[in-house]
């Protein structure tokens, strides 16, 4: 079964870089498979961040897209996402997640457990 | 940019069949699939490309995609079930979801 542990701090000063990562166990990320970071503002639906490849081919939200990276290190089996210049509006869990296909375009089928993101000074 | 509209909330008996819709245009030409997400949980696949059911899914949950409505039908429906559901698709190198559609079973 594929496991994916979040890691990363809770809480971000507004003007700041959220970074957040995804280990992932069970799987050998470089074999291939889309990987990709999703989040859930207090009390409302999910909104795509962006995913990326294996290869690191990478497709973004365009309403975050100036302040979005997503990188992959295949050495360490993990994925990882820095959005800058946060604010208030950036409060949410976010997740990390397995596209279950060879191309960008598929369903997530394995999360990550989710980890709250405060925005706050 | 790419819409997909749910209903807020979809109510049925137990035992009965639910029904939520998931509308965008010419969704029917893309793949939808659907999650399923409890209070405090990750959501969890429940039906990918268009009418697949991930291994531990029951039977009891299918899908169908025409036109511009993909629908997930919850057959048997169970208190279990009663969660938010969302839809999601590719667009134009964009994945969008579905707003939720909160399913009470009462």
């Amino acid at each position: 079964q594929v496991q994916l542990q979040q890691s990363g701090p809770g809480l971000v000063k507004p003007s700041e870089t959220l970074s957040l990562t995804c280990s992932v166990s069970n799987y050998s990320i470089s074999r291939g498979y889309y990987w990709g970071w999703i989040r859930q503002p207090p009390s409302k639906g999910l909104e795509w961040i962006g995913s990326i490849s294996h290869t690191g081919t990478t497709y973004n939200n365009p309403s975050l897209k100036s302040r979005v990276t997503i990188s992959i290190e295949t050495s360490k089996n993990l994925f990882s996402l820095k959005l800058t210049s946060v604010t208030a509006a950036d409060t949410a869990v976010y997740y990390c997640a397995r596209g279950r296909g060879w191309t960008a375009d598929d369903a997530f089928d394995f999360w990550g457990q989710g980890t709250v993101i405060t925005v706050s000074s | 940019s790419y819409e997909l509209t749910q209903p807020r909330s979809v109510s049925v008996s137990p035992g009965q069949t639910a029904s939520i819709t998931c509308s965008g245009d010419q969704l029917g030409n893309k793949y939808a699939c659907w999650y399923q997400q409890k209070p405090g949980q990750s959501p969890v696949l429940v039906i990918y490309q268009d009418n697949k059911r991930p291994s531990g899914i029951p039977e009891r949950f299918s899908g169908s995609n025409s036109g511009n409505t993909a629908t997930l039908t919850i057959s048997g429906t169970q208190a279990i079930d009663e969660a938010d559901y969302y839809c999601q698709a590719w667009d134009s190198g964009t994945e969008v979801f579905g707003g939720g559609t909160r399913l009470t079973v009462l």
